[in-house]
């Protein structure tokens, strides 16, 4: 199974600054043949499902605010708020969709100072 | 608009068994492979099963294969997930998402709790 690892695990940021989570997997996620990265980010509130913000490491989901980008390849990947507001407070999981099973990293809470 | 409405989730005894259902809409269900997720409370995300759109290739977590077993009713829209076995670590909402690659849409989930 491919490991994803997220850091940090938690972070504190003020209103209006950049937040930025980093994903490490233990292999490269990157299909050759299309040159794509399978690599997914994910926004958990409390009590709620986890919402689709970024697939393709770096495409947004229709309806997601653009401050929020993804960048990477391979094996490292960042997620980036670029000035984070305060209905950005949630838990953020990156996912590879590379093989099955698909797999997660342990999530990074995002808070506000 | 896509919707995927769990339910059957419930208090079951270790060793038990319980069978969760997905009800899809919004979308052509027989079109799609559709997995479940879990997620212990407090924790993270944790892929269970997966079952392609027509029900023949299906895939299990090291953590549940032998004991849980995924199907679907295309002619109903629906997805299944027959758990047996139980133990308290199966405890967590079980969610089921559409996917394409990635997780287009999660249903809200349904709890399992196994406990004595």
């Amino acid at each position: 199974d491919i490991v994803m690892t997220q850091s940090p695990d938690s972070l504190t940021v003020s209103l209006g600054e950049r937040a930025t989570i980093n994903c490490k997997s233990s292999q490269s996620v990157l299909y050759s043949s299309n040159n794509k990265n399978y690599l997914a980010w994910y926004q958990q509130k409390p009590g709620q499902p986890p919402k689709l913000l970024i697939y393709w490491a770096s495409t947004r989901e229709s309806g997601v605010p653009d401050r929020f980008s993804g960048s990477g390849s391979g094996t490292d990947f960042t997620l980036t708020i670029s000035s984070l507001q305060a209905e950005d407070v949630a838990v953020y999981y990156c996912q590879q969709y590379y093989n099955t099973p698909r797999t997660f990293g342990q999530g990074t809470k995002v808070e506000v100072k | 608009e896509v919707q995927l409405v769990e339910s059957g989730g419930n208090l079951v005894q270790p060793g038990g068994s319980l069978r969760l259902s997905c009800s899809a809409s919004g979308f052509t269900f027989s079109s799609y492979p559709i997995h479940w997720v879990r997620q212990a409370p407090g924790r993270g995300l944790e892929f269970v099963s997966a079952i392609s759109s027509n029900g023949d290739s299906t895939y299990y977590a090291d953590s549940v294969k032998g004991r849980f077993t995924i199907s679907r009713d295309n002619s109903k829209n629906t997805l299944y997930l027959q758990m047996s076995g139980l133990r308290a670590e199966d405890t967590a909402v079980y969610f089921c998402v559409r996917e394409f690659g990635h997780y287009e849409y999660w249903g809200q989930g349904t709890l399992v709790t196994v406990s004595s």
